[in-house]
Parts: structure tokens; sequence; C-alpha cells
């Protein structure tokens, strides 16, 4: 079991580029999720998939942002057009679907829109 | 977040017992989790405990749940400098076992 991995583990991108960031989560885990954290907040929920279905998504997620899960393994999170307010770590976690479904994180990603 | 709240910090000598407290609104929470972030790193997953309990031990944790009062505690015995960190509640929300809702985090100093 190697965790849940994230790339890159720092984005340093000016307003109005793109930018993409990946999450391969546990092998054997069928739910994928995605978190924005920023300085002194707790993580803020974005999006989850079930396999490669996108089940919910939160009124945080602009149109700038999309997320995919092709074949239920990993996923991207994409932001188009970044802005300044768009600095935070994105973090990524999965679980098993079953009882307490815990939720397992990678290391996250910082993005910092110059 | 408005719907979970924790104190945001705490401060206990090394080898002293630690109560971090997080009180929420939703009374249909299904888990309750307690989670660890260390300075630049992931949140790693402590202990969890399902809301018809109200007690739960996991070697030097702790976590109780008044369901009534609609309070969380985790209580860390003999605190270790190891422990400095900051300890964020999070729960389910609405019954919906997917989406957690999160406290802004409690930073512990322990000093030796």
């Amino acid at each position: 079991d190697t965790g849940v991995s994230q790339n890159p583990r720092h984005k340093i991108t000016k307003r109005g580029q793109n930018v993409t960031f990946r999450c391969d989560p546990i092998s054997e885990h069928n739910r994928l999720y995605w978190y924005r954290q920023t300085l002194g907040q707790g993580p803020e929920f974005l999006t989850y998939f079930q396999n490669e279905a996108q089940l919910e998504k939160s009124r945080l997620l602009s149109d700038r942002f999309s997320a995919e899960r092709p074949k239920g393994s990993f996923s991207t999170l994409e932001i188009q057009r970044t802005e300044q307010g768009d600095s935070a770590m994105y973090l990524c976690a999965s679980s098993r679907a079953g009882t307490a479904e815990s939720q397992y994180f990678g290391p996250g990603t910082r993005l910092l829109v110059l | 977040g408005e719907d979970v709240e924790q104190s945001l910090f705490l401060s206990v000598r090394e080898g002293d017992s630690s109560v971090i407290n997080c009180t929420y609104t939703d009374s249909s929470s299904t888990y309750l989790y307690w989670y660890k972030q260390e300075p630049g790193a992931g949140l790693q997953l402590l202990t969890y405990i399902f809301s018809n309990m109200d007690m739960k031990q996991d070697q030097r944790l702790t976590v109780l749940l008044n369901k009534k009062d609609k309070h969380l505690s985790l209580r860390i015995a003999d605190t270790q400098t190891g422990d400095s960190a900051i300890y964020f509640c999070a729960l389910t929300k609405d019954g919906n076992n997917r989406k957690l809702i999160w406290g802004l985090g409690t930073s512990l100093a322990v000093n030796p």
C-alpha cells in the first residue's frame, strides 16, 4: 500500500495560465475526493468520484475548474485561467465504499498564482 | 467552518494529557473523525467514531462523543513533542457518508 500520491507537489504559475494536477488513489479505493485548503482553514470539499462517475460538485467549483477520473483510477483537476484567489493547497483523498469509508489523504499540491 | 467549531490553540507540557474539543450542529452525522496535520504535510487520519458509540480508545488516543450536546473530544495521553500539530475534527454531513465538513483546526503546542 503506497498511499495516495499527488503530483506535482508545488506549482507556481502566472495569472491566466491553466494548471493540471494529478492524484493517484490507493489502488483498491473506488471513491476519490478533491478538497482545497487555504492557510488557517480546514479543507473545503470540491468534488468526489465513485469509480469514473463524478457524483457531487461543490458550488465552490466554478466553471474554470474541471475534474476527471477517466478509468476510475487516477484523477486530474484542471484550473483554467487561474486567478490569484486560486492559490491554495489542493488535497486529494480516497476511500473504499463501505461502512466508515475513512478518507485517506495525499500530501497535497500547493498552488501559487502570481 | 461554521458547522464545526474548535478552539484554535492548545498548549500543554510534555507528559501531560491534551484534550481537544469540537462542537458541531448536524445531528445526522454518522461518522466523526480526527485528523492530524503537521507543517507542510498532508492530513493523517488518527481515528474515527461511529455516532452510536460514546467512547473509543486507541492506544494513547481516547475519543468521547456526547450526541446530546453535539460535542466530540480527543484526549491524547502522555503528550509528546512529536504530537505538536494541527488537529482537525471532521464529520459527515446530512447523513451523507461522502462529503466531510471540517473545523478550522486546533494547533497543539507541546512544551518540553
